[in-house]
C-alpha cells in the first residue's frame, strides 16, 4: 500500500522566503503526482500535476520536482506572500493515473508572516 | 471554480439516522468521486463513479453507498450514521480518469461537516 510522508509537517517562516516543501511516497509505481492547496474550510486545489515520464513542472513562484526513483517529491515556493499560508498536500497516483489511485499525504501547514 | 456544490454544508445527526450528501456539478465531468478528511489519516477514498450508474468502492467504504443517476448528482449515503462517520466529506471530480497525460486534474468541492452525536 502506497504510503506519503511530507515534511515538514508545520512551517512558519517570515515574508519573501523561499521555501521547499517535501514530499515521500514508498511506491515508486507511480503514473503521476499533483500538489494541492487546501485553505482552512475549503476543499482543495490542484496546483501542479507532474507526469511520471517528468522532472518538473512550473506554475508562478511555484516550482514541483518529481525523483519516481527514489520516491520524492518537492514543491518549491519562491518569494514567499502572507496569501501562500495554506495547508500543501502531494499526492501520487498509482494507479493508471485515475483520481481514484491518489494516496494523499497529510500536508505541510505553512504559514507566511508578514 | 470549477462548477461542484456540496449539500449540506453543515450538518449534526443522531447516530442510527440516515444521512444523505449531495454533490451537484456544472461542468459534465464524468468522473465524480467522495472522500472524507480525519485528523491523522488525511484524505481518503470513499466511493468513486465513472459514469451513471457506474460506480465502485474506494479505501475507506463500510457504512457507506452512492448513487448516480444523472451526470451531475453523486449522493453519498450513511445507511444508519455512527461517531466514527463524524468527518469533513469532500466531493471531487476529474475530467479523465486514466488519462493520456492530459485532464487528470481533480477538482474538489467546498466539504460537508457532518457531526454525528
Amino acid at each position: 500500500k502506497q504510503e506519503v510522508t511530507q515534511i515538514p509537517a508545520a512551517l512558519s517562516v517570515p515574508e519573501g522566503e523561499n521555501l521547499v516543501l517535501n514530499c515521500s511516497f514508498t511506491d515508486s509505481a507511480i503514473y503521476n503526482l499533483q500538489w494541492f492547496r487546501q485553505d482552512p474550510g475549503k476543499g482543495l486545489t490542484s496546483l501542479l500535476l507532474i507526469q511520471s515520464s517528468q522532472r518538473e513542472q512550473t506554475s508562478g513562484r511555484l516550482n514541483a520536482s518529481l525523483d519516481k526513483s527514489s520516491g520524492r517529491s518537492t514543491l518549491y515556493i519562491a518569494a514567499s506572500q502572507p496569501g501562500d499560508s495554506a495547508t500543501y498536500l502531494c499526492a501520487p497516483s498509482d494507479s493508471g493515473g485515475g483520481a481514484d489511485g491518489l494516496t494523499f499525504g497529510k500536508g505541510t501547514h505553512l504559514i507566511i508572516q508578514p | 471554480d470549477a462548477g461542484i456544490t456540496q449539500s449540506p454544508r453543515h450538518k449534526v445527526t443522531e447516530t442510527g439516522t440516515p444521512v444523505t450528501l449531495r454533490c451537484h456539478q456544472t461542468e459534465n465531468h464524468r468522473y465524480m468521486y467522495w472522500y472524507r478528511q480525519d485528523p491523522g489519516h488525511g484524505l481518503r477514498l470513499i466511493h468513486y463513479s465513472y459514469g451513471v450508474k457506474d460506480t465502485d468502492k474506494g479505501e475507506v467504504s463500510d457504512g457507506y453507498s452512492v448513487s448516480r443517476s444523472k451526470t451531475e448528482d453523486f449522493l453519498l449515503t450513511l445507511e444508519s450514521a455512527t461517531s466514527s462517520q463524524t468527518s469533513v466529506y469532500f466531493c471531487a471530480i476529474s475530467e479523465s480518469y486514466r488519462g493520456q497525460g492530459l485532464g487528470n486534474t481533480i477538482y474538489f468541492g467546498e466539504g460537508s461537516w457532518l457531526t454525528v452525536v
